[in-house]
C-alpha cells in the first residue's frame, strides 16, 4: 500500500517569490508519482508526472519538481508564482508494478499567492 | 489533451431522493473510471473503481447499495448516490484513463458537487 505526506496544509506567498510545496511517499513498491492541482470547485489538472527517467520533471505553468528516491520525496517547484496560481495542489503515487490505475492522494497545499 | 465531462456541475435534491451523476470520456475509451469523494478542505479519497461491463469495486467503508456504479460502455460510467441524506453532500469527481495506451495519466472530470437539503 502507498501513502503520501503534505507536510504544509497551507502556504502563504508573496508574488513573484519562489514557493516549495513538500510531498513525501511511502510504498514497498516502485510508483509513479503525480501532481495536480485542484481551482475553487474544479476538478483537478494535471501539472506534472514522474514516470521514469529524468529526476527533475517539469510541467505546466512554470513549476517543476524532482523525485529524490533516497529521500522518498517528489517536492513541487516554481522559482516566480503569480496571484493566479492560488490554488489547492495535490501530490499522488500510483502503484506501477501491478499495473493499479488508482491514485493514492496527500491532503493537499493550500497555495495562497499574495499581492 | 484526453477530456472528461462530468454532469451536472451541481446538484441540489432532497432528502431521500437519488441523483445521478455522469462520466464521460469525450476522445478516448476508458475501459476503467474511478469514483473520488472530497470533503470539505480534504483529499481525494477513492469511493470505487468502475469496470466497463462488469461490477463495479468498492473501496473499504463505502456501501455499494447507495453508491451505485454503472459502466455500460467504454465511454461513460454513472454514479447514483440512492435516498441521499445531508451527509452525503459533498465534491464527487470521476477521472478516466486511456485503455489503448500505456500513459499512466489520469484524467478528471470538473466535478459534481451535490447538496442534500
Amino acid at each position: 500500500a502507498q501513502s503520501v505526506t503534505q507536510l504544509d496544509s497551507q502556504v502563504p506567498v508573496f508574488e513573484e517569490a519562489p514557493v516549495e510545496l513538500r510531498c513525501n511517499y511511502s510504498s514497498s513498491v516502485s510508483v509513479y508519482l503525480f501532481w495536480y492541482v485542484q481551482y475553487p470547485n474544479q476538478g483537478l489538472q494535471l501539472l506534472l508526472k514522474y514516470l521514469s527517467g529524468s529526476t527533475l520533471v517539469k510541467g505546466i505553468n512554470g513549476f517543476e519538481a524532482e523525485f529524490n528516491k533516497s529521500q522518498t520525496s517528489f517536492h513541487l517547484r516554481k522559482p516566480s508564482v503569480h496571484i493566479s496560481d492560488t490554488a489547492e495542489y495535490f501530490c499522488a503515487v500510483s502503484d506501477r508494478g501491478s499495473g493499479s490505475e488508482k491514485l493514492v492522494f496527500g491532503k493537499g497545499t493550500k497555495l495562497t499567492v499574495n499581492p | 489533451g484526453a477530456v472528461v465531462s462530468q454532469h451536472p456541475s451541481r446538484v441540489i435534491c432532497k432528502s431521500g431522493t437519488s441523483v445521478k451523476i455522469e462520466c464521460r470520456s469525450l476522445d478516448f475509451q476508458a475501459t476503467t473510471m474511478f469514483w473520488y469523494r472530497q470533503f470539505p478542505k480534504q483529499s481525494l479519497m477513492l469511493m470505487a473503481t468502475s469496470n466497463e461491463g462488469s461490477k463495479a469495486t468498492y473501496e473499504q467503508g463505502v456501501e455499494k447499495d447507495k453508491f451505485l456504479i454503472n459502466h455500460a460502455s467504454l465511454t461513460l460510467s454513472t454514479l447514483t448516490v440512492t435516498s441521499a441524506h445531508p451527509e452525503d453532500s459533498s465534491f464527487y469527481i470521476c477521472s478516466a484513463r486511456d485503455g489503448m495506451t500505456v500513459n499512466t495519466e489520469a484524467f478528471f472530470g470538473q466535478g459534481t458537487r451535490l447538496t442534500v437539503v
